[in-house]
């Protein structure tokens, strides 16, 4: 999948519980998104960056923050996760503000 | 505010036929257009795009989509199914003023191609 790892693959957690997921890209591309897919949803975009300590806000951001310290890397942290949380989440990246390419994506359970 | 419509949840075609799988979109000003298919447990794949150009659009694996501005539409069709096809296909919509990221997807739609 392009050079994009995702981990963990799949995560159970508890409701109130701290959860980081990972995304590492080895193809030195600028953008890094977040989504959350779910059905009857589609995809819908969590958060994005743009560059190192570059980010901002997608449609569906609150519960959620990010980081990108490296190009390399960005990972999403839910505080304090809830049910509402549960999904599966998939990293994009992309070199031009054309296409996406996605990583395999999380399995996350908050029960 | 862009959106991205697919109405048909689901598609069902025989192998060999000709399958089309819907979209339509709202954008202001002229629209970058996508389609990329999922098969399970798996991330999206890009399919092809429209930015410019020819209505139609050639893609990976046979596809081929047509941007028709009057009917605000860009279908996802292809001249003769296979099995293989069967997967979940998503269309999204950009403004091109927004970076990729801030693509609209729809809510996607099953294709399956049946022997």
């Amino acid at each position: 999948d392009a050079g994009i790892t995702q981990s963990p693959r799949h995560k159970v957690t508890e409701t109130g519980t701290p959860v980081t997921l990972r995304c590492h890209q080895t193809e030195n591309h600028r953008y890094m998104y977040w989504y959350r897919q779910d059905p009857g949803h589609g995809l819908r975009l969590i958060h994005y960056s743009y560059g190192v300590k570059d980010t901002d806000k997608g449609e569906v951001s609150d519960g959620y923050s990010v980081s990108r310290s490296k190009t390399e890397d960005f990972l999403l942290t839910l505080e304090s996760a809830t049910s509402s949380q549960t999904s599966v989440y998939f990293c994009a990246i992309s070199a031009t503000n054309e296409k996406l390419f996605f990583g395999s994506g999380t399995q996350l359970s908050v029960l | 505010a862009q959106s991205v419509a697919q109405p048909e949840d689901q598609v069902n075609v025989a192998e060999g036929n000709p399958l089309t799988v819907k979209c339509t979109y709202s954008v202001s000003g002229n629209p970058y257009l996508f389609w990329y298919v999922q098969y399970p447990n798996r991330g999206l794949q890009f399919l092809l795009k429209y930015i410019t150009g020819d209505n139609l659009v050639k893609g990976s694996y046979g596809f081929e989509a047509e941007f028709n501005k009057s009917q605000t539409s860009f279908h996802l069709k292809k001249p003769s199914a296979l099995v293989s096809d069967s997967a979940l296909y998503f269309c999204a919509v950009r403004d091109p003023n927004t970076n990729a990221g801030k693509s609209t997807f729809g809510d996607g739609t099953t294709l399956t191609v049946k022997p």
